[in-house]
């Protein structure tokens, strides 16, 4: 079956700093998901992107569709404390289940 | 989103009890979604309905019994238990539909279970 390795596995980091996570694949997606989970709470999907190469963004969070189809990556800028929680990649290949990463830990000290 | 609503949040049973997890979306959706969440794991797919049809079973123990009853509810029965079925248990709905955005699952808060 799909495998997706999402790193890293977690992050410390100041307030104010950037973070960068990405997922890669063993075979290639048409749909890469990006989801946050807070504790105690489910996944709420962030961004969702359809297309090789594409860029999109959602506040201070960016994602891209790697162009090989086969990664994704998630940026965000100016972590603030409340950014804390696990990321999740998810991608799918049209008619297949969704495929879930290990998700990544962030911590944000302030 | 808030569309998806399970209950209870938490809940503690014996390995001989019977019960049961509710799910409700209110986003109009027709596919939906029992996931089992552990500790260090990725998300594992238990079920998955489609027009209030079972379309994926996932070698899922019978011990677990789902139930959609209309493509707003989604049950899981629960009976005889064991300790390492503790979990968050997530409910998800879809829109299938076809077309791009019909791929997006949204989730609900979860069921904390222990099972003692």
């Amino acid at each position: 079956g799909q495998q997706l390795n999402q790193s890293p596995q977690s992050m410390f980091i100041q307030e104010g700093e950037d973070v960068s996570m990405n997922c890669t694949s063993s075979s290639i997606f048409n749909t890469w998901l990006w989801y946050k989970q807070d504790p105690g709470e489910g996944p709420v999907l962030l961004i969702a992107l359809y297309k090789a190469g594409e860029l999109t963004s959602n506040g201070r969070l960016t994602a891209q569709f790697g162009i090989t189809r086969k990664d994704s990556f998630l940026n965000i800028s100016a972590s603030i404390p409340s950014d804390v929680g696990i990321y999740f990649c998810a991608g799918q290949l049209w008619g297949s289940r969704l495929t879930f990463g290990e998700g990544t830990q962030l911590t944000v000290n302030p | 989103e808030t569309g998806v609503t399970q209950t209870p949040r938490h809940l503690v049973m014996g390995m001989t009890n019977k019960k049961s997890l509710k799910c409700e979306q209110h986003l109009g959706h027709n596919a939906m979604y029992w996931y089992k969440q552990s500790a260090k794991k990725p998300l594992e797919l238990m079920f998955v309905y489609s027009l209030e049809e079972r379309v994926e079973n996932n070698s899922v123990p019978s011990r677990f019994s789902p139930e959609c009853p209309n493509s707003s509810h989604l049950f899981l029965h629960l009976h005889t238990l064991q300790p390492e079925d503790s979990a968050l248990y997530l409910c998800a709905s879809r829109k299938h539909i076809g077309g791009l955005r019909s791929y997006e699952q949204y989730f609900g808060p979860g069921t904390r279970l222990t099972v003692t």
